[in-house]
This record gives C-alpha cells, structure tokens and sequence, in this order.
C-alpha cells in the first residue's frame, strides 16, 4: 500500500476498555502527527513526532498515549476514554519544512472512526 | 492567538454559478495559507496554497492581508466540486509542519 494507512477504520470500545489506532505511512516522511475530528469544531493538533521524537503535545489528556517506535508507525493507545471521545481520528505525516518541497503539505490517512459507549 | 475562521458552514450554489468560500485569518506574522478539500469518502488532501499562486480545479485564492482574508472562489461551479473545503495556516515550528486548520465550509452544488 502506499500513502498512509490507518486501522482500524471503525472502533466501538466501553469506557474501560484498551484499545490502539495504528498508522502507517509509506511516503518517506520524517513527520506524523494525530489529529482529532470532532463535529462542529476544527481539526485538532493531538501530536506531533518529528524523527521519531514527540514534538508537541496539544494539552491532550493522559487517557490519549501515543507511541511512535520508527519513523513509519504511529500508535495512539486509548484506555478508559469517556463518550466525549467518540471522533474521527485522523493520522497525518510529511516532510520537516527543511526538506519540503511543498511547505504545509500534510498527507492524510482516511481515518479512523471511534464511537465510546 | 493564531486562528482561522470559516464563517460558512454551509454553501449551496447552482451548477455553474460562481464560488466563493471565506476564511479569514489571525497572525502577527507573515502568514502561509492554504486550503484543503475533502470529497466524498475520501480524505482530506491539500487543494492549493497561496505562495504559489496556482490555480487547480479552476479555483484560486488569493491573500489580501489588508482584510486578513484567504477566500477560495471559482468562476462556474461544477458537481464534482461538491466536497468540506478547509483553510488552513502553517505556523512556526520545530522542523515540522504545524498546521492550524478552520471548521471546514461544505459546499453544495445544485445540479
């Protein structure tokens, strides 16, 4: 597969269940990041993980952890989430801006949709 | 704070009428826009971007910075154009693209 690949695509867990989105880009990027899609409220910045390092943390809550063990995986591990949760979570990845040819190109999986009872 | 407002949440036009979807911006600095579309069951990619001057799809977009504005217009709307159009602003980063994006416009054209 190429571009970025996001699984599970649907996610329905109880609140005090564990569970992990996975993603996987196949783009050469340096850069992944998870974002939050809510509705009726704009994309939400979670993380960010620049080689392999987490470069930002979006005050998320510590029930949302991430993982991000090479620069082609990420992982965001969920434990007792609560029903205010329930979002598309999408995964994003690009180049450093030093390396970009296109500066603010991000590229999008096609999300993963999680529903918290 | 830096911040992009798309005042629409929805537009709904006439096949062939022209387009303009707003966004306005909040930054001290000189800002890099862009706007990103997504289509139908499909995801979010990047539409165009405003340091390039291009036009794809027939859309364009200019950056009036006077009016802290970054509007998206297109001539004649077409039925493929239907989609969540997104305006989005780079900021400065470690290395990385950090970008904030508005709450999304659904344009609707009306076959």
């Amino acid at each position: 597969e190429t571009g970025v690949t996001q699984t599970p695509r649907h996610l329905v867990m109880g609140m005090t269940n564990k569970k992990s989105l996975k993603c996987e880009q196949h783009l050469g990027h340096n850069a992944m990041y998870w974002y939050k899609q809510s509705a009726k409220k704009p994309l939400e910045l979670m993380f960010v993980y620049n080689f392999k390092e987490q470069t930002e943390n979006n005050s998320v809550p510590s029930r949302f952890s991430p993982e991000c063990p090479n620069s082609s995986h990420l992982f965001l591990h969920l434990h007792t989430l609560q029903p205010e949760d329930s979002a598309l979570y999408l995964c994003a990845s690009s180049q450093g801006l030093a390396g970009a040819q296109v500066a603010g190109e991000l590229f999008f999986g096609e999300g993963s949709r999680l529903t918290v009872l | 704070a830096q911040r992009v407002t798309q005042p629409e949440k929805l537009l709904s036009v006439f096949k062939g009428a022209p387009v303009e979807l707003k966004c306005n911006y909040s930054y001290s600095g000189s800002p890099e826009l862009f706007w990103y579309v997504q289509y139908s069951r499909q995801r979010l990619q990047l539409l165009l971007r405003h340091i390039s001057r291009e036009s794809i799809k027939g859309f364009t977009a200019d950056l009036n910075k006077g009016e802290t504005s970054f509007h998206l217009k297109k001539p004649f709307a077409q039925e493929e154009d239907s989609a969540m159009y997104y305006c989005a602003l780079l900021l400065p980063s470690g290395g990385y693209q950090k970008v904030t994006f508005g709450t999304g416009t659904k344009l609707q054209v009306i076959p």
